[in-house]
């Protein structure tokens, strides 16, 4: 089955411990990205990476670091945490776009942050 | 300037009937995707339906309709037969920029929240 999945699907943790959220999907895309969601604010981009070993920051990166070492994983990395960090991440992948039907964004089910 | 309007926080509908969600965009790129999701309470993203700024034919899937008026920068989303694991959030996207190929970042409205009714 085509999917990206993360882990955790939900973490407590305390200001300043460092933590990853992974994400893995499936279906060799290039393109992976990561999102946060806040209430008010919507979905906001932190990072993407084009294919392994290119990434880019998106209009959120403070307080975020990503790797792409292989092309399935792309896991999210948090340094030291702060509470401004809690939210609900996602992470997404997608295919070059060939034609409409390749436009989809495939999303990972959602890591909701706490941080105290 | 909120590049994704959607007007409506909170929408109800009976069940059987057909709702309409609202989306307006701004944007200057001749050429662009916009899409809708739904997130239910379980909080996944899930992906309806997509239209391309250049099809002439509005998008369509099952229940599923977009109807996009270009002129007008709208991109309304209609589900008929409305059932009752229809309700969620609804949120419309918007991809710019579609033959750089570089970021593929979607610009996101701030949802409706949708209720059907019994």
């Amino acid at each position: 089955e085509a999917q990206v999945t993360q882990n955790p699907r939900y973490l407590i943790t305390v200001t300043g411990k460092k933590l990853t959220v992974t994400c893995s999907q499936n279906m060799n895309h290039e393109y992976m990205s990561w999102y946060r969601q806040d209430p008010g604010l919507g979905l906001r981009q932190i990072y993407y990476s084009m294919n392994v070993e290119v990434t880019d920051k998106g209009d959120v990166p403070e307080g975020y670091k990503v790797s792409r070492k292989e092309k399935r994983n792309f896991p999210l990395i948090l340094e030291s945490p702060s509470p401004n960090q809690t939210s609900l991440y996602f992470c997404a992948s997608s295919s070059p776009p060939r034609d409409r039907w390749d436009n989809e964004q495939f999303f990972g089910p959602g890591t909701r942050l706490t941080v105290l | 300037a909120q590049k994704i309007t959607q007007t409506q926080p909170g929408m109800f509908v009976q069940e059987k009937e057909a709702v309409t969600l609202d989306c307006t965009y701004d944007t200057s790129d001749p050429s662009y995707g916009l899409f809708w999701y739904k997130q239910p309470s379980s909080g996944e993203m899930i992906f309806l339906i997509y239209q391309g700024s250049y099809d002439q034919q509005n998008a369509t899937e099952g229940r599923y309709s977009l109807n996009f008026q270009k002129a007008r920068k709208s991109a309304n989303l209609v589900i008929s037969a409305s059932q009752l694991g229809d309700s969620a959030m609804y949120f419309c996207a918007m991809r710019e920029d579609l033959n750089a190929g570089n970021n593929r970042k979607l610009i996101w409205g701030l949802g409706t929240s949708l209720a059907v009714n019994p």
